[in-house]
């Protein structure tokens, strides 16, 4: 069965420092993956998908960068982080063709910029 | 830019009420899926609709579908307290993208 694991469940970080967020997904190939953003009782922004290795589409110019090294690996990284950089970032996969399949969501990572 | 939009933003009911929620659209689409979200806790897929598709069933769930009026409604019966979530639709269109989501509480 597909697993998808998402770390660390929460991180408090001061301005400035960099980020580095991982999703690994288990149990598919060539898997559609998502980063997502969420302010508090809000909806979900979509800052980066992508369909394959080193194919990363952005959403939101802003202050974050993602990659994909492997197949099932996708990384949001920033250099210098920012107050407004604070949120619930989800990561998610969906297999198949654009939007035929539902997708699968991590636990989030509670970022707290401080 | 957001495709699905729900309303009502919050909604509170007595449990065993049944909750509407709707989701409305802008452009054509492939299918419309709606998600739950527990509160600090990643979304969990519900149902898919079709856009072929007038209503489906999955358990105590009913979701219809108008395409004429590109809108979506998700209604839950006999609602329970573990019903309390966030919802939220979401429409395919190249990518995923998701409505600002309806705020459930079900008091017990």
């Amino acid at each position: 069965s597909q697993t998808i694991h998402q770390w660390p469940a929460t991180l408090v970080q001061p301005v400035g420092s960099p980020l580095s967020l991982e999703c690994t997904v288990e149990g598919t190939s060539n898997p559609n993956l998502y980063w997502y953003r969420q302010a508090a009782g809000r909806g979900l922004q979509l800052l980066f998908y992508s369909v394959g290795i080193g194919q990363i589409s952005s959403e939101v110019p802003q202050n974050l960068s993602a990659s994909r090294p492997q197949d099932r690996q996708f990384i949001l990284s920033s250099k210098k982080l920012l107050l407004s950089d604070s949120g619930f970032y989800l990561c998610a996969w969906s297999g198949g063709l654009w939007g035929i399949t539902e997708a699968f969501f991590g636990q989030g990572t509670r970022l707290t910029v401080v | 830019s957001q495709q699905g939009e729900e309303d009502p933003q919050a909604l509170s009911i007595q449990e065993g009420e049944n909750a509407t929620m709707n989701c409305s659209y802008k452009t054509s689409i492939n299918n419309l899926q709606w998600y739950r979200q527990n509160s600090g806790r990643g979304l969990v897929h519900l149902i898919l609709i079709r856009s072929n598709e007038r209503e489906k069933h999955s358990g105590r769930l009913r979701v219809t579908l108008d395409t004429s009026k590109k809108s979506s409604s998700l209604l839950i019966t006999a609602s329970r307290a573990a019903d309390t979530a966030s919802y939220f639709c979401a429409t395919p269109t190249g990518k995923l993208i998701f409505g600002q989501g309806t705020t459930l509480q079900v008091k017990p």
